[in-house]
């Protein structure tokens, strides 16, 4: 069984850069591909990226190209997010996700496993 | 504006139906992709409900179900329980710039 653990809220300073990470256990990170998704206060669901294992590489939704970061260190099989120029409307909850058995299914764009999210807030 | 759209809000009583829609366009479901649905509990990360239009994972109960017909999607809930009060989101893949996972602007089910 996949669970994804995510680290603990973050508080930061406009222009500075937050690093989220997301621990997998029960299964290794090579084994699965990676989304982010973050949540508002008060809105919806929003996709950041995530990797794309036909392609093998990371896809960045266009808002986020070159502020957000996704690497993975498979030695300790946790996947971060990284975003940089932070700003009071990068105020969010922040999710790791995974299509881990939709994947088998050829699914790779919807996600079947969550984190429990990580508040990241942005204030001066 | 979300690619896919959902009503804000929908409602009903205990043990009645309802239904969720979430209209898309050619550049998703229009397209041949497939509808996902999610549950947001409050205070909780969201939950698959539905994968591939109408398919239940494991655990999720039989009242929930789910269609997909041309460029629009609906889930439907019947049997209404009051734990079923909760956002609900659709999501498809989808081709255009703000792609490929779009979601809806999630509907909020109150339980009467």
């Amino acid at each position: 069984q996949v669970q994804l653990v995510q680290s603990g809220a973050e508080v930061k300073k406009p222009g500075a850069s937050v690093k989220v990470s997301c621990k997998v256990s029960g299964y290794t990170l090579t084994e699965l591909s990676m989304h982010w998704v973050r949540q508002a206060p008060g809105k919806g669901l929003e996709w950041m990226g995530g990797f794309d294992p036909e392609d093998g590489e990371t896809i960045y939704a266009q808002k986020f190209q070159g502020r957000a970061t996704m690497t993975e260190d498979t030695s300790t099989d946790t996947a971060y997010m990284e975003l940089s120029s932070l700003r009071s409307e990068d105020t969010a909850v922040y999710y790791c996700a995974t299509p881990h058995q939709l994947e088998l299914l050829g699914i790779n764009y919807a996600m079947d496993v969550w984190g429990q999210g990580t508040t990241v807030t942005v204030s001066s | 504006q979300s690619v896919l759209t959902q009503p804000p809000s929908v409602s009903g009583a205990p043990g009645q139906r309802v239904t969720i829609s979430c209209t898309g366009s050619s550049s998703n479901m229009g397209a041949g992709d497939d509808v996902h649905w999610y549950q947001q509990l409050p205070g909780t990360a969201p939950r698959l409900l539905i994968y591939a239009n109408s398919n239940r994972p494991s655990g999720v109960p039989d009242r929930f179900s789910g269609s997909k017909s041309g460029t629009s999607a609906s889930l439907a809930i019947t049997g209404l329980q009051a734990e079923d009060e909760a956002d609900y989101y659709c999501q498809s893949y989808d081709s255009s710039l703000s792609g490929p996972v779009a979601f809806g602007g999630g509907t909020k089910l109150t339980v009467l």
